[in-house]
């Protein structure tokens, strides 16, 4: 079974704090995804990657910036947090060899204070 | 810009009762629309779909896609308590590995 696991279930974090959320995964899967989800906005793209060292914006890249030293390892980073993005955060990962099937962490809730 | 809508946003049914969600889409170069089953945490994944007309079934869960009239629909037969959660349904566009997700359906099964 694919594994994705996020570092941190529950985060609280102060207003200008700089956060890093974890994700791991272990197929050896090329792409990495992050997304926020908010009450009736659904699933948004943050940042994905398809390789390592390389990243793409997604829809909402704005106070974020992501991290990707090793192929099993993506890292999201709010460099100075705000009350705004207190949010669920979930990684995904997929193989181009499977259809891209996105298999997801159990996500991190952040509140921002 | 790819669109996904899903309806209705939200339903409850009493167990035993047969439910059938909605998914349309819009989207640049289809690839594979795809459904998944969130309860309090990850997204786990449901079904894939390529092809109009073909039905993909798991137990109690079937799910069709018509290509032309760029809609799927998701059944779940014999409800369950145990299916009480949030469906989401995502397209995936051309030759990208991103997806585009619609705000999903929460269902709840009551007694």
């Amino acid at each position: 079974d694919v594994k994705v696991t996020q570092s941190s279930r529950y985060l609280v974090k102060r207003t200008g704090e700089k956060v890093f959320l974890e994700c791991v995964q272990d197929m050896d899967h090329e792409n990495m995804f992050w997304y926020r989800q908010d009450p009736g906005l659904g699933l948004r793209l943050i940042y994905f990657s398809y390789d390592v060292k390389m990243k793409e914006k997604g829809d909402i890249p704005e106070g974020y910036s992501v991290s990707r030293e090793k192929k099993e390892r993506f890292s999201l980073i709010l460099e100075s947090a705000s009350t705004n993005q207190t949010s669920m955060y979930l990684c995904a990962s997929s193989s181009s060899d499977r259809g891209h099937i996105q298999y997801f962490g159990a996500g991190t809730r952040l509140s921002v204070l | 810009e790819d669109k996904v809508v899903q309806s209705p946003l939200s339903l409850v049914v009493h167990e035993g009762d047969t439910v059938t969600l909605n998914c349309s889409y819009e989207v640049t170069n289809f690839r594979s629309l795809l459904w998944y089953k969130q309860e309090k945490k990850a997204p786990t994944f449901l079904f894939m779909l390529t092809s109009s007309g073909i039905e993909k079934k798991s137990g109690r869960l079937s799910s069709i896609l018509d290509k032309k009239e760029l809609f799927s629909i998701l059944n779940i037969t014999a409800t369950q308590t145990g299916d009480s959660a949030v469906y989401l349904c995502a397209v995936a566009p051309g030759t990208a590995s991103k997806l585009t997700f619609g705000t999903g359906t929460r269902l709840q099964v009551t007694l």
